[in-house]
C-alpha cells in the first residue's frame, strides 16, 4: 500500500518567507508527528497529533512554526518569517495509534537563502 | 529534557556480529526504539523495547535494561547493506514524546 508522502520534496525560499509544507499518512493512521533533521543529527521532534488535535507541541522552536491536521488526515507545517536556521530537512510519520512504529515520509528539504 | 549517547561511527566485517550501545537519560520514561537510516532516505523502524530484555528480529535484537538506562541494538551475520546510520530513540512524557539520539554511522567493509 501506499507509504507517507510528503510535498513538496524541495523547497527554497528566502529568508522571511513564509511556507508550508504537507504530510499525506498512511490510510488509517490516527498517529501523526513532524520533527526536522539537521545534517549529521538525529530526528528532532516538532509535534504529535492524536487524530485532528494537537497531543503534543512542546518541540516547536517558536511561535513562528504552526501546524495543523483539520480533519485527521493530512498535515500542514507552516512556518512564517522563515530564517536561515530554518533549513533542514523535515520528517513526517505516522503510526497506527502510538509512535512505537512510525512509519516515515521521505521529507522535505527546506531550504533558506 | 532528555539526553542520549550513542557512539558516532563503528566500522564492522561483513558476516560479522556488532552492538550499537545506547545509554539515556530521561524523566517518565516508556521505551526505547530503534530506527535506520540509510544516506539520503528516511528512518525505518528496527525495534521497540517497552520492557526489560532483549526482542528479537531476524538478524537485529533489541536489548534493554530500565535499571541502568541503557540498551543496545545487535546486528548480526552483517551485509554490505547495513551500512547506515543507526539511531536509538527514548519514548517519555506520556509516551508519545520521542527523542532520538544522534545516531551511530555503521560502516561495513569487506
Amino acid at each position: 500500500g501506499a507509504g507517507v508522502s510528503q510535498t513538496p520534496s524541495n523547497k527554497v525560499t528566502e529568508k522571511g518567507k513564509y511556507v508550508e509544507l504537507r504530510c499525506d499518512p498512511i490510510s488509517g493512521h490516527t498517529a501523526l508527528y513532524w520533527y526536522r533533521q539537521s545534517l549529521g543529527q538525529g530526528p528532532e521532534f516538532l509535534i504529535y497529533f492524536q487524530g485532528t488535535g494537537a497531543a503534543d507541541d512542546s518541540g516547536l522552536p517558536n511561535d513562528r512554526f504552526f501546524a495543523v491536521r483539520p480533519e485527521g488526515s493530512v498535515s500542514t507545517l507552516k512556518i512564517q518569517r522563515t530564517e536561515r536556521g530554518d533549513s533542514a530537512v523535515y520528517l513526517c510519520a505516522s503510526s497506527k495509534q502510538g509512535p512505537d512504529t512510525q512509519y516515515f515520509g521521505p521529507g522535505t528539504r527546506l531550504t533558506v537563502l | 529534557g532528555q539526553s542520549l549517547e550513542q557512539p558516532s561511527e563503528v566500522t564492522a566485517v561483513e558476516g560479522a556480529i556488532v552492538q550499537i550501545n545506547c545509554t539515556y537519560q530521561t524523566s517518565g520514561f516508556y521505551g526505547l526504539s530503534w530506527y535506520q537510516q540509510h544516506d539520503g532516505g528516511a528512518p525505518t523502524f528496527l525495534s521497540y523495547n517497552g520492557l526489560d530484555g532483549l526482542e528479537e528480529t531476524g538478524r537485529f535484537s533489541s536489548f534493554l535494561s530500565r535499571s541502568d538506562s541503557y540498551g543496545y541494538l545487535l546486528l548480526q551475520e552483517l551485509q554490505m547493506k547495513d551500512s547506515a546510520s543507526y539511531f536509538c530513540a527514548v519514548h517519555s512524557g506520556g509516551y508519545q514524546k520521542v527523542t532520538f539520539g544522534t545516531g551511530t554511522k555503521l560502516q561495513v567493509i569487506p
